[in-house]
């Protein structure tokens, strides 16, 4: 799983509560990404940040949260408006690049499982 | 718009046979191939990526894959398959220029190396 650390492995929400999901990473990488993982639906982008400060929403960012506040941390908050969050979600980054080599590649995290008490 | 399609959601092979797993892709530049495993409960791995080059890349653990431009399609093979193969497979693909910075992911084949 490289230099990414996803914590907890396991996590469980209560109706009406957020919860936030860590994801730390020693790669010295710029962009990192979070998924969510459903049984036949693949991985499914939430929210990406290319640099400190910034970051762009994905395919499915309703009722998700993100900030970049260093370079090493991407920290995902579930809100209480995401009806259905029970999955497995998934933290990457990757070194930016124009051309081949070590960039371009996703690293990710193990992951944490996300569910609804 | 990018799109990778795997048309299998499961794949089963005898232990020392051939394997393929199959991916087509859509990229509006050049792509940016890749393809990943899982194991249950587990991150994604890196296995192989294709940039430019020679169409046939290797990769870990044996793994290759052919990249065909005509037909927009990256298969994964291996001459002989082990029984810890058996995982989920994903092919991934991204705009190769500046501003492709999503990776864009199948859905997943689960293959099964039978013993």
């Amino acid at each position: 799983d490289g230099g990414i650390t996803q914590s907890p492995k396991y996590l469980f929400r209560k109706e009406g509560q957020n919860v936030t999901l860590s994801c730390e990473q020693n790669l010295n990488h710029d962009a990192m990404y979070w998924y969510r993982q459903d049984p036949g639906q693949g991985l499914r982008l939430i929210y990406y940040s290319q640099i400190v400060n910034d970051f762009q929403k994905g395919d499915i960012a309703e009722g998700y949260s993100v900030s970049r506040e260093k370079k090493e941390s991407f920290p995902l908050t579930v809100t209480s408006a995401q009806k259905n969050p029970t999955a497995f979600y998934l933290c990457a980054s990757t070194q930016q690049g124009y051309k081949g080599g070590a960039k371009n590649i996703q690293y990710f995290g193990a992951g944490t499982r996300l569910s609804v008490l | 718009a990018q799109s990778v399609a795997q048309p299998e959601d499961q794949v089963n092979v005898a232990e020392g046979n051939p394997l393929t797993v199959k991916c087509t892709y859509s990229v509006s530049g050049n792509p940016y191939l890749f393809w990943y495993v899982q194991y249950p409960n587990r991150g994604l791995q890196f296995l192989l990526k294709y940039i430019t080059g020679d169409n046939l890349v290797k990769g870990s653990y044996g793994f290759e894959a052919e990249f065909n431009k005509s037909q927009t399609s990256f298969h994964l093979k291996k001459p002989s398959a082990l029984v810890s193969d058996s995982a989920l497979y994903f092919c991934a693909v991204r705009d190769g220029g500046w501003t492709g910075n999503q990776f864009y992911f199948g859905t997943g084949t689960s293959l099964t190396v039978i013993p």
